[in-house]
């Protein structure tokens, strides 16, 4: 069973661009979910998915947002990038709910 | 907001030595208590959990204790091996107005020495 993948796996923007990640889930789970990993503060929920619906969501800015397609595979997007965006970025995915977590090994993303 | 404290934050033992890392939290609305284990360079891995209405759980060397009262919860480690060597992580799930919840604890970094 193919377990959660993530793309890119690095990336390097500037200030003031956006990026878009992809995630797609393991089959059968209809549950994705986004978190983010500093070493300041740590992991970090986003934002849950489910049926192609934002269900749950963290303390994040309206730049932070996603999408989830028929499929159950998903994509984040952050606009107006700052340095603080720097992190590793991780999709995991679940049946329904946000628990039993299957996390995919994130995209690392570097904002210059 | 749940909050999560996670103590200590790096931990060695020596091969075959028992480790413990303990978490408390503070939402009493919190009822699912994972624990993940995240090796260098990849993503994190649950390795055991326990719901609210349970007092332990064991898995092989691994096993998780809930203090409902006190609102604290603990990972044990067994007969550790080099390959326990990783950062963990606890975190708290609650239903809040809605919404699911997931706080995480800021990690263990655990080396076995062998």
């Amino acid at each position: 069973k193919a377990g959660v993948t993530q793309t890119p796996r690095y990336l390097i923007k500037t200030r003031g661009q956006q990026v878009t990640l992809s995630c797609s889930p393991i089959s059968g789970h209809r549950s994705v979910s986004w978190y983010q990993q500093t070493p300041g503060q740590g992991l970090q929920f986003l934002f849950e998915y489910f049926s192609e619906t934002q269900r749950n969501k963290g303390n994040f800015p309206g730049r932070f947002s996603g999408r989830q397609f028929s499929n159950s595979r998903s994509e984040m997007n952050v606009s107006t990038l700052e340095l603080g965006d720097s992190a590793l970025y991780l999709c995991a995915s679940s049946l329904d709910r946000v628990e039993k977590l299957f996390f995919g090994s994130g995209t690392q993303l570097s904002v210059l | 907001g749940e909050n999560v404290e996670q103590h200590p934050s790096t931990l060695s033992v020596q091969e075959g030595d028992s480790a413990v890392i303990k978490c408390t939290y503070s939402d009493s609305a919190s009822n699912y208590f994972p624990w993940y284990k995240q090796e260098l360079g990849k993503g994190p891995q649950l390795i055991i959990d326990i719901r609210s209405n349970v007092g332990e759980k064991k898995d092989q060397r691994i096993a998780v204790t809930l203090n409902k009262t006190a609102k604290h919860f603990s990972l044990h480690i067994t007969e550790t091996q080099p390959e326990d060597s990783a950062v963990y992580f606890c975190a708290a799930h609650g239903d809040s107005g809605g919404y699911q919840k997931v706080t995480f604890g800021t990690g263990t970094k655990l080396q076995v020495i062998p």
